[in-house]
């Protein structure tokens, strides 16, 4: 089970770059990193996969390097709107079961 | 599109009494996913249903039950609730082949 570690928090101020580290020393050859941000009172909403090197999106950037043991979400000019619980997610479509959370990184923006 | 539709949104029940989560989704998607989050936690996966026809457990699926009625619905039962299920659920869906989970609203359950 592909297990993941994150940091608790992590506090930012309005128009700074954030980065969150995810830990997956077990990752498998088949698996892929997905970074979800979680609101108070709603579900989850997907940010960005990926499988290896970096991938970008109109919200991200996510960075894996080579040995694919951690993931790093890259947020650029964070604003108040992105405080939030970031979770990192590491599975394969053809293995469900072993979809794991984690506790997620509560980032807290400040003004 | 309403995405994916959980009933109820509140719920308390006893100890012993039964019920089941409803969930829908009206994106066609093939996978749907049940699971539960305590708080300050992340979530764990209950049951899961790669396609319609087939449902399997996930990380904790002990004292549920789930039904995959059709493409779209896909419930999850208490037979006999415990203070220990209560819990937010969250249902969810994805396409084919897609890593993208959407996630309903949550269904906030209290057992005393």
């Amino acid at each position: 089970l592909a297990k993941t570690t994150q940091p608790i928090s992590m506090d930012s101020y309005e128009g700074q770059e954030v980065n969150i580290t995810c830990s997956h020393n077990n990752i498998a050859t088949n698996d892929y990193i997905t970074w979800y941000q979680q609101f108070p009172s709603q579900g989850p909403r997907f940010i960005i996969q990926g499988y290896k090197t970096k991938v970008t999106n109109e919200v991200a950037s996510l960075f894996i390097p080579a040995d694919r043991k951690s993931s790093t979400l890259s947020l650029p000019r964070v604003s108040l709107s992105d405080t939030a619980v970031y979770y990192c997610l590491v599975g394969d479509l053809n293995n469900f079961n072993k979809f794991y959370f984690g506790s997620g990184t509560k980032l807290n923006v400040k003004p | 599109n309403a995405g994916v539709t959980q009933t109820p949104k509140f719920q308390v029940l006893k100890t012993g009494q039964s019920m089941t989560l409803q969930c829908a989704q009206d994106m066609n998607h093939n996978s749907m996913y049940w699971y539960r989050q305590d708080p300050g936690m992340g979530l764990r996966l209950i049951y899961y249903s790669a396609s319609e026809g087939t449902t399997d457990k996930g990380e904790v699926p002990n004292g549920y039950n789930v039904s995959r009625l059709n493409k779209r619905e896909f419930s999850l039962r208490l037979e006999s609730a415990a203070p220990s299920q209560t819990s937010v659920y969250f249902c969810a869906s994805t396409r084919q082949g897609s890593y993208e989970q959407y996630f309903g609203p949550g269904t906030r359950l209290t057992v005393t």
